[in-house]
């Protein structure tokens, strides 16, 4: 079946660093690809996405591109800050289905 | 914005009892919720598929005898896990999927412990 794999956490960087969580999947077809940010006592949101191959999702300020050569959909800010601590989790879903496979989250601290 | 809660953010509970978690939406009608659990080091794992005044749909391997989902209403379904065991401790974490369709938001989640 369908699945997601993403970077073990947890990763701890510094103000103002860059950031990659690595997330890759195994899926039939063209599956759209989502990461989704759970910040600490609230419930997961997502963050972008991207429904074909090529596509760039972004938003505030993280980038992740649809690779299809590659089965991958990776994280990426330029420059990390500590309120982006929170855990991350890379997911799919197939054909417009509501049903989203997940992976098993990585957690981020930014220290100042 | 559109908020979903669950209640108990935390539960213990004693083995061989029964434990009900609510997920509510609190600002739009849902009539459609999910409940999803996640083991230690392990993926977010859908359970059910919980339909506003119909029977939830379970994955494969979810016990649905055990694992007791109520959607009586468009703003609040329920998931009992009864006679709890040890290895029914996880995160619980429920979303709902607004009325149109176009957005799906997600509890805080649950942490159930079974002792």
């Amino acid at each position: 079946g369908d699945s997601v794999t993403q970077m073990e956490g947890p990763v701890t960087l510094s103000e103002e660093a860059f950031l990659t969580i690595n997330c890759t999947y195994t899926a039939t077809g063209y599956p759209s690809l989502f990461w989704y940010v759970q910040y600490p006592g609230e419930g997961l949101q997502l963050l972008l996405k991207a429904t074909k191959a090529d596509d760039k999702g972004s938003n505030k300020g993280f980038e992740a591109t649809y690779r299809k050569e590659t089965t991958s959909f990776h994280l990426e800010k330029g420059s990390v800050q500590v309120s982006d601590s929170a855990v991350y989790f890379c997911a799919l879903s197939q054909g417009g289905s509501e049903k989203l496979v997940f992976g098993k989250g990585t957690k981020l601290t930014v220290n100042p | 914005g559109a908020v979903v809660s669950q209640h108990p953010s935390w539960v213990i509970c004693k083995s061989g009892t029964s434990v009900k978690i609510e997920c509510r939406s609190l600002d739009f009608q849902a009539t459609t919720m999910f409940w999803y659990r996640q083991f230690p080091k392990q993926s977010l794992m859908l359970m059910a598929t919980s339909n506003e005044g119909s029977k939830a749909t379970y994955e494969q391997g979810v016990e649905k005898d055990k694992f007791l989902i109520n959607h009586a209403s468009l703003t609040l379904s329920t998931l009992t896990v009864t006679s709890a065991h040890p290895e029914d401790s996880s995160f619980y974490i429920c979303s709902a999927r607004t009325g149109n369709g176009n957005t799906i938001y997600f509890g805080e989640g649950s942490w159930l412990t079974v002792v």
